[in-house]
């Protein structure tokens, strides 16, 4: 198994420009997540998804859009980019989305630069 | 406030060293807490889990969590320079998302 696995590694975007960050898993979880990881201020959840079809905004959901068609795929779009979402964008998926004997795993994340 | 501190550090210790980890949390409604670990440039992995108050052991790793004081450790015993890491503590209750502390980095030196 792949686990969980991003495209691209990195990007340049200048202000306004749009892109989508692919994620994608191998496991069939159910669960998948959007996190932003900025220097010193931990993760931040922006949009997660309990199935295929269904999403739901996290705490930072502003600028960013997402789609579920299907179990493996879980992409994020930035429609307008500002410099403001100069970060590291971590993906993570699920089996059963909260429990004590569960865990979220990552992908490597996508550093992003918007100049 | 912010639903849960994380001391960021940074911490050095020499190897061999035990380390300290803690973090402190306000919401009531959380279930169960994860410590996770980042190694330089790369996704987090889950290192350790605890649902109840108590200690929990893992090789050199104990996760401690006192629900009572709404505290949450990390010890590492006999610390190496590959624990050389960002350790994030996260909690989590029933609505399928983890709230995640801001990080500590540690540093352990040969």
């Amino acid at each position: 198994n792949a686990g969980v696995t991003q495209t691209p590694k990195f990007r340049i975007l200048k202000i306004g420009q749009s892109m989508t960050l692919q994620c994608t898993q191998d496991m069939n979880h159910n669960y998948m997540y959007w996190y932003r990881q900025d220097p010193g201020m931990g993760l931040k959840l922006i949009y997660y998804s309990v199935g295929a079809g269904i999403t739901d905004k996290g705490e930072v959901p502003n600028g960013y859009n997402v789609s579920r068609s299907t179990t493996e795929d879980f992409p994020l779009r930035l429609e307008l980019a500002a410099p403001s979402q100069t970060s590291v964008y971590f993906c993570a998926s699920s089996n059963t989305g909260g429990s004590s004997t569960d865990t979220q795993y990552f992908g490597p994340g996508t550093r992003l630069t918007v100049l | 406030q912010k639903e849960v501190e994380q001391d960021p550090g940074p911490l050095s210790v020499p190897e061999g060293a035990i380390v300290s980890l803690n973090c402190t949390y306000s919401n009531s409604a959380f279930q169960y807490f994860m410590w996770y670990r980042q190694y330089s440039r790369k996704g987090p992995e889950l290192l350790m889990y605890t649902y109840s108050s108590g200690n929990k052991e893992d090789g050199r790793f104990t996760a401690q969590v006192d629900k009572s004081s709404k505290y949450i450790s990390l010890f590492i015993r006999d610390s190496q320079p590959s624990d050389s890491a960002t350790y994030l503590c996260a909690a989590g209750g029933s609505n399928y998302k983890l709230t995640f502390g801001k990080g500590t980095l540690l540093t352990v030196n040969p």
